[in-house]
């Protein structure tokens, strides 16, 4: 089974922090990476892909990724109440299938 | 980027009934899926939506109880057959970019079965 593992959380942080979401996954062979926004009540949004060893940045997100070490981290500046919610990490297949974290919930308090 | 539809966006139904949810993309897609979100969880994939034969199915999930149909590359139904509470859950369309690999989600269908 191919797993993918999310820090349970629940996370809060200050606003105008940093706030630290990271992942880890079984497969080693997979290739393409993603972290969705989950609002309450709402379907998940894709707010970063990255397919190779590094950071990816997109304004205050940053999405690093390791794969010798199979991890993959979001990292949110300037965290704003705005950014809570639940932060799914998923995975590509070689299916064209993608595979989801637990998710971790997100809490930015004013 | 394409824009999904999904209908019903929820329902309550009771125990024994089938209900059909539908998803309209405004543009030909190749991949489509079907996920399901129980309360308190993450995304679980049901079913691969092949355009002109029959659905791929994940383990645990088998045809009779979540029949799909895929006629065409703009439409899929599910279908949730013999609803037992544990159905409850939201059903959630999605389409591929074959490109990269990124997966966009409709609003869902939240189902409560009674």
């Amino acid at each position: 089974q191919k797993e993918v593992e999310q820090n349970s959380g629940p996370l809060s942080v200050p606003e105008g922090a940093i706030a630290s979401l990271n992942c880890t996954y079984s497969d080693r062979g997979s290739q393409s990476f993603f972290w969705y926004r989950q609002y309450s009540g709402k379907s998940p949004e894709l707010i970063m892909s990255i397919y190779s060893n590094g950071d990816k940045e997109d304004g205050r997100f940053t999405a690093q990724l390791n794969k010798a070490s199979q991890y993959v981290s979001l990292l949110i500046r300037d965290s704003q109440p705005s950014d809570s919610a639940t932060y799914l990490c998923a995975v590509g297949g070689d299916n064209n299938d993608m595979r989801f974290g637990a998710g971790t919930r997100l809490t930015v308090k004013p | 980027s394409a824009v999904i539809s999904q209908k019903p966006s929820r329902d309550i139904c009771q125990r024994g009934t089938s209900l059909t949810i539908q998803c309209q993309v405004d543009s030909q897609v190749t991949m489509m899926f079907w996920y399901r979100q129980q309360p308190g969880q993450s995304l679980t994939l049901i079913a691969t939506a092949n355009q002109g034969s029959e659905a791929t199915y994940e383990s645990g999930f088998v045809i009779d109880k979540f029949p799909i149909s895929r006629p065409n590359l703009t439409f899929s139904t599910l279908t949730v057959s013999n609803m037992s509470p544990e159905d409850s859950s939201i059903y959630l369309c999605s389409l591929m970019d074959s490109n990269t690999g990124e997966l966009f989600f409709g609003e869902g269908s939240r189902l409560t079965v009674l």
